[in-house]
């Protein structure tokens, strides 16, 4: 009931197309949703997070669609760019408990064909 | 500049042979984490830290051991390192919890046990 599912595992979209990378989780204490941006040698960087009290959130080229319901969100990324490849996570957690551990999915790896 | 800072950067050992991952955060965060990449299973939790002298197991703690005895420090150690920890490791802060305030990661620590 822990697990975050992300997938694809890998993607490739050309210059100018959208980028679509979705993850399912099952514990609907969850409330708290961020997706992590990491390039080759660096450490995961907030890109943009959501919370369930909305269902899209959107920060230039980057939006998070939230499905409730059934327990999915996904990231899009408009007007794909070269400077976009790298490897994204999303992430859950239930920010109100204890520890406020955050759960990531298994990564997403993005390249962008100019 | 707010950062988390890991050293070494790369560490090649040998089986058995004790070793340290260093972590310091200079943003005064109450909460850091040690997490360990690898390919298709995303980024997974060793160890973590609530505040001074709190620590407690994440999803994969056999063979580490973690101390915090200064807010700003967290070091992993292996005791006896082996194969199977050979990884892409990060440390992680957050002001408080991570299902709230979301994480700054270092650049990571790529070991390689032989």
């Amino acid at each position: 009931q822990q697990q975050v599912k992300q997938s694809p595992q890998s993607l490739i979209v050309q210059k100018g197309g959208i980028s679509i990378i979705n993850c399912a989780y099952e514990n609907t204490a969850f409330d708290y949703f961020p997706w992590y941006q990491q390039f080759p040698g660096k450490g995961p960087a907030l890109l943009i997070a959501i919370r369930p009290d909305v269902s899209e959130k959107k920060e230039g080229r980057f939006t998070i669609s939230f499905n409730k319901s059934a327990k999915q969100f996904s990231l899009h990324i408009m007007d794909s760019q070269p400077g976009d490849s790298a490897t994204y996570f999303c992430a859950a957690s239930k920010g109100s408990s204890n520890t406020g551990k955050l759960i990531f999915g298994q990564g997403t790896t993005l390249q962008v064909k100019p | 500049e707010a950062q988390v800072t890991q050293n070494p950067r790369y560490l090649i050992t040998v089986t058995g042979k004790k070793l340290t991952v260093t972590c310091s955060q200079n943003m005064n965060h109450e909460y850091m984490s040690w997490y360990r990449q690898d390919p298709g299973l995303g980024l997974r939790q060793i160890y973590y830290s609530m505040n001074v002298e709190v620590t407690d197991k994440g999803d994969v703690p056999e063979g580490y051991k973690v101390s915090r005895k200064e807010k700003r420090n967290f070091p992993l150690i292996l005791e006896s390192p082996s194969p199977n920890q050979t990884s892409l490791y990060f440390c992680a802060s957050s002001l408080i919890r991570p299902g709230v305030y979301g994480y700054t990661f270092g650049s990571g620590t790529r070991l390689t046990v032989v």
